[in-house]
């Protein structure tokens, strides 16, 4: 299985100030043939599931706030929130598509300072 | 707006069979644009996909869970489901129900249920 392994486990940022986690898959998942990598992120708040942020890498769902920003290609991708708000604070996972079975990271939680 | 809901026994004996429903609103399950899938999270942990089940009603599973697993559909009703056979307390997790896009063998989740919690106890 693709290992995806994400730094750091855990975060705290003051709000207002940048968040970013870094996530790194064993392999790399980038198509070549379209040139699209096969990473998405979720954002998990207490008690409730997964919500997509981001897939393709880099392209936010559907109404997900532009302080939320994905970048990377290959095997190293980052998740940057620009300016923290509380609302923000959950657990981040990476996943990758392009191998079955689907993996996850292992989670970065990212609290308040 | 799709929505997904998990049901079943909160509570499963060690060695017996784990039986979960997802029902769907919102969507069709035969309408053959998504993947229809289950993933686990024990407490505390991360994620791990189980295994999906398309509107052919062909399957894949993750090697992991060892032939233990089955996932079926029920287009009439809207509805397909998670069986886990052999359990241990291994098994213990809150269960989701997502839907994937189908475009390739692996996809992201979007939406979840909910999720429910499995407990594997004598």
């Amino acid at each position: 299985d693709i290992v995806m392994t994400q730094s750091p486990d855990s975060l705290a940022v003051s709000l207002g100030e940048r968040a970013t986690i870094d996530c790194k898959s064993s392999q790399s998942v980038l198509h070549s043939s379209n040139n699209k990598n096969y990473l998405a992120w979720y954002q998990q708040k207490p008690g409730q599931p997964p919500q997509v942020l981001i897939s393709w890498a880099s392209t936010r769902e559907s109404g997900v706030p532009d302080r939320f920003s994905g970048s990377g290609s290959g095997t190293d991708f980052t998740l940057t929130i620009i300016s923290l708000q509380a609302e923000d604070v959950a657990v981040y996972y990476c996943q990758q598509y392009y191998y079955s079975p689907p993996t996850f990271g292992q989670g970065t939680k990212v609290e308040i300072k | 707006q799709v929505q997904l809901q998990e049901s079943g026994p909160g509570l499963v004996r060690p060695s017996q069979t784990l039986s979960l429903t997802c029902t769907v609103s919102g969507d069709s399950i035969g309408s053959g644009r998504y993947y229809w899938t289950w993933i686990r999270q024990p407490a505390g942990k991360g994620l791990e996909w189980i295994g999906r089940v398309y509107s052919s009603g062909s399957t894949k599973y993750n090697p992991s869970l060892g032939g233990r697993v089955s996932i079926s559909l029920d287009t009439p009703k809207n509805q397909f489901s998670l069986k886990l056979s052999s359990v241990t307390a291994a098994d213990t997790a809150v269960y989701y129900c997502a839907r994937a896009p189908y475009f390739w063998s692996a996809s992201w989740f979007d939406p979840w249920g909910q999720g429910t919690l499995v407990t594997v106890s004598s």
